[in-house]
């Protein structure tokens, strides 16, 4: 089981704004990465640290933490923007080990 | 720019050991900051972390597959590679190598290989 929960699937009409979250013990010490995934493409980094852009990503997308919850925000969703999310971060013990999250289907409608 | 490739066999037998190697170019294994990683992804479901190797040898692997997982640097050649051992079918899997990245701004997956399908499978 993943230490890091994610809904299975959330939906958001076009031009609209999505939160995608992600619970666990660890993100209250360490900052969560997000990373988007198209069918048959390897992930991409989307978010990272406090609220992190790699050169590239759309400034639509937004990072942010509470407690044990991280949160990707896409601000007027896309229709390329449809895919799966994944976050990830140090496992609960906060040592070198990684983890993932179970991901997030983004529909957008 | 830093890119990764993977290699490898797409079909290994039960009870073989997978052997892949990502091979890294257009900058240097060596360099501080990153840890070299390996992820897999069972088909149609999500991201599994394996382990990852700073250029020193240093490991961190997943609890889960640690009995059976091997990662190994290569610097003189820019590669680095994973041994799994014992292999079954719940190993079928797309397997990514993958920089992780060390900064002052935060830490993450930054860039990725295209993936690699790996089938057991007698």
């Amino acid at each position: 089981s993943s230490e890091l929960t994610q809904d299975p699937a959330v939906s958001v009409a076009l031009g609209q704004t999505v939160r995608i979250t992600c619970q666990g013990d660890s993100l209250r010490s360490y900052y969560a990465s997000w990373y988007q995934q198209k069918p048959g493409q390897a992930p991409v980094l989307v978010i990272y640290g406090k609220n992190n852009r790699p050169s590239g990503i759309p400034d639509r997308f937004s990072g942010s933490s509470s407690g044990n919850t991280a949160s990707l925000t896409i601000t007027g969703a896309q229709a390329e923007d449809e895919a799966d999310y994944y976050c990830n971060s140090r496992d609960s013990s906060g040592n070198h080990l990684r983890v993932f999250g179970g991901g997030t289907k983004l529909t957008v409608l | 720019q830093v890119q990764l490739q993977e290699s490898g066999p797409g079909l290994v037998k039960p009870s073989q050991t997978l052997s892949l190697t990502c091979t890294v170019s257009g900058g240097s294994i060596s360099s501080g900051g990153y840890y070299w990683s390996w992820i897999r992804q069972h088909p149609g479901k999500g991201l599994e972390w394996i382990g990852y190797i700073y250029y020193s040898g240093s490991t961190y692997y997943n609890p889960s597959l640690k009995s059976r997982v091997t990662i190994s640097v290569d610097t003189s050649k820019n590669q680095f590679s994973l041994k799994l051992s014992s292999v079954t079918a719940a190993d079928t899997a797309v397997y990514y190598c993958a920089r992780h990245s060390y900064g002052p701004l935060g830490d993450a997956f930054d860039i990725w290989g295209q993936g690699t399908m790996v089938t057991v499978s007698s």
